[in-house]
């Protein structure tokens, strides 16, 4: 039973627009959310993260929002740019926001077009 | 300075053969986590260590156990391998064991046959 569900394995997006990725949890224990970027070849690049205390973090381009009432987080990549082309993972823990024990979901690959 | 190896980064295994996996972490940290990586599941947890102790333990069998020594350096090892364990495996380094950012390395591609 997947604990963190990313339902989009793909989404595409013109550059310079916004792109959104969404990801849900089951688990109501999970404390900590976390964003990672993957590009073919690498390890996973940590993004940006959010506790469950707050419900908005932002850091530049990158926004993250969590609804814990629908169990709800998403990404927001405001502008988007062919860079960001790659795979997205959401990650979530419910150890305080240790990083070491992290469940995620499968992915999704954002394309972004020139 | 020096970011997550694992080594080595490709490795070929015949069915029912065993394997050990390294990881070196970046220098200064303590805390060490080991995922697999396939196309259907996606990134499951596997271990992590944090001065040399297992803290927490993901849902493999017993074929996949790890160890940390007192320099860090984690290994992971795989005894009896099946086709269905061919994944990329990565190793995650952090400084303490929370709230602390984890910094992957580029895994070790295994495949067996």
């Amino acid at each position: 039973d997947q604990q963190v569900k990313q339902n989009s394995p793909s989404l595409s997006v013109q550059e310079g627009r916004i792109s959104i990725l969404n990801c849900d949890y089951t688990n109501s224990m999970f404390d900590y959310f976390l964003w990672y970027k993957k590009y073919p070849a690498e390890g996973p690049t940590f993004l940006i993260s959010i506790s469950s205390i707050k419900d908005k973090n932002e850091d530049g381009r990158f926004t993250v929002f969590l609804n814990k009432s629908a169990k709800h987080l998403s990404l927001h990549i405001v502008p988007s740019q062919p860079g960001d082309s790659a795979v997205y993972f959401c990650a979530a823990s419910g150890d305080g926001g240790s990083q070491g024990n992290l469940i995620f979901g499968k992915g999704t690959k954002l394309s972004v077009k020139p | 300075k020096a970011g997550v190896t694992q080594t080595p980064r490709y490795l070929i295994k015949t069915r029912g053969q065993q394997v050990t996996l390294s990881c070196s972490p970046i220098s200064g940290h303590r805390s060490v986590s080991w995922y697999q990586q396939t196309p259907g599941q996606g990134l499951q947890f596997l271990f992590e260590y944090f001065s040399e102790t297992q803290r927490n333990k993901g849902n493999f069998p017993g074929r996949f156990s790890g160890r940390q020594f007192s320099n860090s350096r984690s290994e992971m090892n795989v005894s009896t391998l099946e086709l269905g364990d061919s994944a990329l495996y990565l190793c995650a380094s952090s400084l303490g064991y929370l709230n602390t950012e984890a910094f992957f390395g580029q895994g070790t591609r295994l495949t067996v046959v």
